[in-house]
């Protein structure tokens, strides 16, 4: 079965400094992967996608991803954090084809940032 | 963009009524709609799934009898809590996949907060 596997439940950073909050997924497919950003009592808001295209993908917000096949890994990056960006975060996968096309869920990362 | 709306966005319903949310997409047509739930602090956890015109597919431990899931039509998907406690309070999300391959994502509603009291 496909996972995907969030390393981080929360991430403290301060404002202005780098983001880096870790992904990584298992599946003998190629996959399509995405993050989410959801504020408090919000829905959710997709920040970028990966689907076998450029492997550095850049999304809203600032905000991009590498895909790195050799270590299963979709890392999402900021350089400078902003108080705006406190929120969950998700690392989703699904597949296209060979896996399943359900979307899944990692555990999330909460994304706090101090002034 | 594709869009997906739910409604209602909350609702507050007494103990043993039933809540009806619904999920459509906008400006596609959706074969496949899936189903989460969110408790607090927590991840979105797959309920169901549900294809146009078929029954659909519970998750393991998920009571199909409780959560009624109707896909009607391609725009269309419906959940209802029958007998509403609770514990059934949380956070419930629709998505729909386009029925065209070439979109690779789902896309998700806003989410209904339920509440019962």
């Amino acid at each position: 079965a496909q996972s995907v596997t969030q390393l981080d439940s929360h991430v403290s950073v301060s404002e202005g400094t780098p983001v880096l909050l870790r992904c990584n997924y298992s599946s003998s497919y190629s996959p399509s992967l995405f993050w989410y950003v959801q504020h408090p009592n919000k829905g959710l808001q997709l920040l970028l996608k990966y689907t076998s295209a450029a492997t550095l993908v850049k999304g809203i917000n600032g905000f991009e991803a590498e895909f790195k096949k050799s270590e299963t890994s979709f890392h999402l990056t900021k350089p400078s954090a902003h108080m705006s960006d406190a929120a969950e975060y998700f690392c989703v996968v699904s597949y296209t084809s060979g896996g399943s096309y359900i979307p899944t869920f990692g555990r999330g990362t909460s994304l706090i940032v101090h002034p | 963009g594709a869009v997906v709306s739910q409604h209602p966005s909350w609702v507050i319903c007494k103990s043993g009524t039933s809540v009806k949310i619904e999920c459509r997409s906008l400006d596609f047509q959706a074969t496949t709609m899936f189903w989460y739930r969110q408790f607090p602090k927590q991840s979105l956890m797959l309920m169901a799934t549900s294809n146009e015109g078929s029954k659909a597919t519970y998750e393991q431990g998920v009571e199909k009898d409780k959560f009624l899931i109707n896909h009607a039509s391609l725009t269309l998907s419906t959940l209802t809590v029958t007998s509403a406690h609770p514990e059934d309070s949380s956070f419930y999300i629709c998505s729909a996949r386009d029925r065209e391959p070439v979109r690779t994502e789902a896309f998700f509603g806003q989410g209904t907060r339920l509440t019962v009291v």
